[in-house]
């Protein structure tokens, strides 16, 4: 079965620990991304890649960080110094200049 | 800033009628825009695109329509249907396909009456 995986569906993290999110995909693509989502609010982009061993900043990067070491994953690091880490975060993948399809998405709770 | 405006965040539509859906953008840069249904905590699922050389697109039941010069596009759906409860992001790039990522709306909830 082709697709986009994250896990886990629920995360729950300390104050101060980092946590990472998975995001693997199946399809081939080339492209991949992550997103996150607050309450009544759109998506916003956190980090993009368009390549294996290249990434670039979206428009709320401070607190992340990513690595794309193969193709197939594109993991999500929520550091302590990100100030508001509580939301659901969503992966999603793409071939060349093409629709975006996303995973189901990881709901992290910082308690 | 908002660069993609949504500005209905619910819209209630009798199962059967049209549904329209509309969204507004400030950035003349934007030459790609898309429609996402989303359900509660699962991932969005792609509708339909446009590209900014068109000005309508259609699918089935999904057709989008763009004016450049107003900055604005809508989703239509007919006839709506049950299924079709969800709540819909409106996105735009400024290249094809959202290649350097997305930038999306609010969100507009679409409720279908009985």
């Amino acid at each position: 079965d082709g697709g986009i995986t994250q896990s886990p569906k629920y995360l729950f993290r300390k104050e101060g620990q980092n946590v990472t999110l998975s995001c693997e995909q199946n399809l081939n693509h080339d492209a991949m991304y992550w997103y996150r989502q607050d309450p009544g609010q759109g998506l916003r982009l956190i980090y993009y890649s368009q390549i294996v061993n290249d990434f670039q900043k979206g428009d709320i990067a401070e607190g992340y960080s990513v690595s794309r070491e193969k193709k197939e994953s594109f993991p999500l690091t929520v550091t302590s110094a990100q100030k508001n880490p509580t939301a659901f975060y969503l992966c999603a993948s793409s071939p060349r200049d093409n629709e975006q399809f996303f995973g189901p998405g990881t709901r992290l709770t910082v308690l | 800033d908002q660069q993609v405006k949504q500005n209905s965040p619910s819209l209630s539509v009798q199962e059967g009628r049209i549904s329209i859906l509309n969204c507004d953008y400030t950035n003349s840069m934007f030459d790609y825009f898309l429609w996402y249904k989303k359900y509660p905590a699962e991932g969005p699922t792609f509708l339909i695109s446009i590209s900014s050389i068109k000005d309508k697109n259609e699918d089935g039941r999904f057709t989008v329509f763009l004016n450049k010069s107003a900055k604005h596009l809508s989703l239509h759906i007919v006839p709506s249907q049950p299924g079709d409860s969800a709540v819909y992001f409106c996105a735009a790039s400024a290249r094809s396909g959202g290649a350097d990522g997305l930038t999306f709306g609010k969100g507009t909830h679409l409720i279908i009456q009985p």
